[in-house]
Order: C-alpha cells, then sequence, then structure tokens
C-alpha cells in the first residue's frame, strides 16, 4: 500500500499570501495524484487530477505540479473561501486508493 | 448537474449489518466507475470500495474485505454497500463517489454529502 504523507498538518497565512501544500509518496503514483478541497461540514471538492490538471470550475489561482514521489499544490493568493482542509489521493497502485492525511490551511 | 444522494445509515449494535444505497443523476451512470469513501469522525478519508461500470472490477480496503460488499445497478442508476459484522471503528460519514472514468482506478470526481453510519451498543 502507498503511504501518503502531507505537510505541514496546518499551514496558518493571511488572505492575500502564498500557500504551499505538500504531499510525498512511500514509492512512485507517475502522475497519478489528485488534490481535494473539503471546508467544515461540507463532502470533499475535486481540484486537481493527474498531478497538475485543474478539474471543472476550479480558478487559476490552483496549481499542482510534481511527479513521482513529490508533489505540491499551490494557491497563488488565498481568498477567504479558501480556508479548508486540502487532502491528496493516488491511483497508482490499487487497491486500495488511498489519501493522506490533510493539510489544514487556517487564517492567521 | 450531478447528483449523488446517500441512505441507509444509522444506529447499528456491533456486528450488525447495514446496507447503504446511492442515488445517482445527472450523468450516464453506467459510462462510470463508483466508489465508496468514508470519514471517521474529526479524521482524514478512507477509501472503502470502488467497483467498475459493468461490475467486473472491484477493490476494497483491507480494514473492509471480507465483511462489505459493493455492487450496483445499472438500469436504476444505484450504487450500493452491505456491510457485515460492523465494528467500532466502522464508525463514519459514508460518502458515495462517482469515478472519473469507467474503471474505479481512474479516480474520483463528484462527491454526495454522505450518510452517517453509527456502530455502538
Amino acid at each position: 500500500e502507498i503511504v501518503l504523507t502531507q505537510s505541514p498538518a496546518t499551514l496558518s497565512l493571511s488572505p492575500g499570501e502564498r500557500a504551499t501544500l505538500s504531499c510525498r509518496a512511500s514509492q512512485s503514483v507517475s502522475s497519478h495524484l489528485a488534490w481535494y478541497q473539503q471546508k467544515p461540514g461540507q463532502a470533499p471538492r475535486l481540484l486537481i487530477y493527474d498531478a497538475s490538471n485543474r478539474a471543472t470550475g476550479i480558478p487559476a489561482r490552483f496549481s499542482g505540479s510534481g511527479s513521482g514521489t513529490d508533489f505540491t499544490l499551490t494557491i497563488s493568493s488565498l481568498e477567504p473561501e479558501d480556508f479548508a482542509v486540502y487532502y491528496c489521493q493516488q491511483r497508482y497502485n490499487w487497491p486500495p486508493l488511498t489519501f493522506g492525511g490533510g493539510t489544514k490551511v487556517e487564517i492567521k | 448537474e450531478v447528483l449523488l444522494v446517500e441512505s441507509g445509515g444509522g444506529l447499528v449494535p456491533p456486528g450488525r449489518s447495514l446496507r447503504l444505497s446511492c442515488a445517482a443523476s445527472g450523468f450516464t451512470f453506467d459510462d462510470y466507475a463508483m466508489h465508496w469513501v468514508r470519514q471517521a469522525p474529526g479524521k482524514g478519508l478512507e477509501w472503502v470500495s470502488g467497483i467498475a461500470w459493468n461490475s467486473a472490477g472491484i477493490g476494497y480496503a483491507d480494514s473492509v474485505k471480507g465483511r462489505f460488499t459493493i455492487s450496483r445497478d445499472n438500469a436504476n442508476n444505484s450504487l450500493y454497500l452491505q456491510m457485515n459484522s460492523l465494528r467500532g471503528d466502522d464508525t463514519a460519514l459514508y460518502y458515495c463517489v462517482k469515478g472519473r472514468g469507467a474503471y474505479y482506478y481512474f479516480g474520483m470526481d463528484v462527491w454526495g454529502q454522505g450518510t452517517t453510519v453509527t456502530v455502538s451498543s
């Protein structure tokens, strides 16, 4: 089973700042990595698939990069609605499809 | 608009069974794989099971293998999860999730709002 480790666990930033979230895989997942956003009391929402492709309707301030074992989700300028928990998930080695433990982006 | 509505959750004693359902609309159901993902209270996401468009490919997390069974009814645009021998650590919000392609290894995109399962005596 591939283990995904997300860092940091919590990121404290102000609106307008740049957010950089990391996801590291225990073995290569090629580019088969997705990112999801989850706000309190809501279901997760797909942001990025296959490492760098924005899902339908996702603003351009969200971008994904990386391949192999190291991946990054970048939010170029945080909007108030971006404060949430973010999860990465791999689909390279299955089953299972595994998720990282999440990074909480909170208001500083 | 893609819509996924889960039902069937509730409070159940350890060792008993429960069957979850998911009603899908807004897309061609039998073109896509489907998944169940759960989230224990205050915890992260855990993939539970996935099923291919034609039910030919099915996968389970080790934590539920042998106890849970995923199935689908393409004629009625429905997904199911039969959960047997329930344990306390099965307590979670269970999400129905649409696949991004015909087979479950293509990943997931749209999520339902979830149904809560509580296993307790």
